[in-house]
């Protein structure tokens, strides 16, 4: 079982460039979420969709755009980068009540 | 808004030592509430979850009770392993069926042999 699968682990950026982290997730769930993790701030939503054609914002949205692809693909682009966007960023996806996470991208903009 | 607080941490312990994470809320109407592990390297794992007042959440020996009259929900463990040791996050979702979670600022713990 694969479940929920980010691309790239590990990512190093210059201020201005861009990237886009990408998300799938194997077990058929509507929801899908993109999350930053920083250091003494717990998880904060980036972005969120509720079914394939839908996304809206979360908490912090500025500076991010997404695009639910299908079912299974939810991406998040940076189009340009900046040094507070340095983070771990986790993508999940909830059946019920449950949310399932990706492992996390590590991202540093420099 | 809704929000969740947490102990700060870190929190370290001698092996089967008793746990106690305190996690506060503050939401409007009958919010979920959970507890999340996140080992090193890790994305974050379901640990338990109460959807109701009164419910008691458990699993692998770490249990939390909903309580609506201090609007808290405390995770507990009576005897600590070094295999605990993780960062742990307390966070809630509201009713409104978008699953969105809204997250303490996780506990890191930390058990000694």
């Amino acid at each position: 079982n694969a479940g929920v699968t980010q691309t790239p682990k590990f990512q190093v950026l210059k201020t201005g460039q861009s990237m886009t982290l990408q998300c799938a997730q194997d077990m058929n769930h509507n929801s899908m979420y993109w999350y930053r993790q920083d250091p003494g701030m717990g998880l904060r939503l980036i972005y969120y969709s509720a079914s394939e054609g839908t996304t809206d914002k979360g908490e912090v949205p500025n500076g991010y755009n997404v695009s639910r692809l299908n079912k299974r693909e939810f991406s998040l682009r940076l189009e340009s980068a900046a040094p507070s966007q340095t983070s771990v960023y986790f993508c999940a996806s909830t059946m019920n009540t449950e949310a399932f996470f990706g492992q996390g991208t590590r991202l540093t903009v420099v | 808004g809704n929000s969740v607080t947490q102990m700060e941490g870190p929190v370290t312990l001698s092996e089967e030592a008793f746990l106690t994470i305190n996690c506060t809320y503050t939401a409007t109407g009958y919010p979920s509430l959970f507890w999340y592990v996140q080992y090193p390297g890790e994305g974050l794992q379901l640990l338990l979850k109460a959807t109701k007042a009164d419910d008691k959440g458990s699993n692998k020996g770490f249990e939390a009770t909903y309580r609506k009259e201090t609007t808290s929900f405390h995770l507990e463990k009576g005897s600590v392993q070094v295999s605990d040791s993780a960062v742990y996050f307390c966070a809630l979702s509201d009713r409104s069926n978008t699953g969105k979670l809204i997250f303490g600022q996780g506990t890191t713990l930390q058990v000694k042999p």
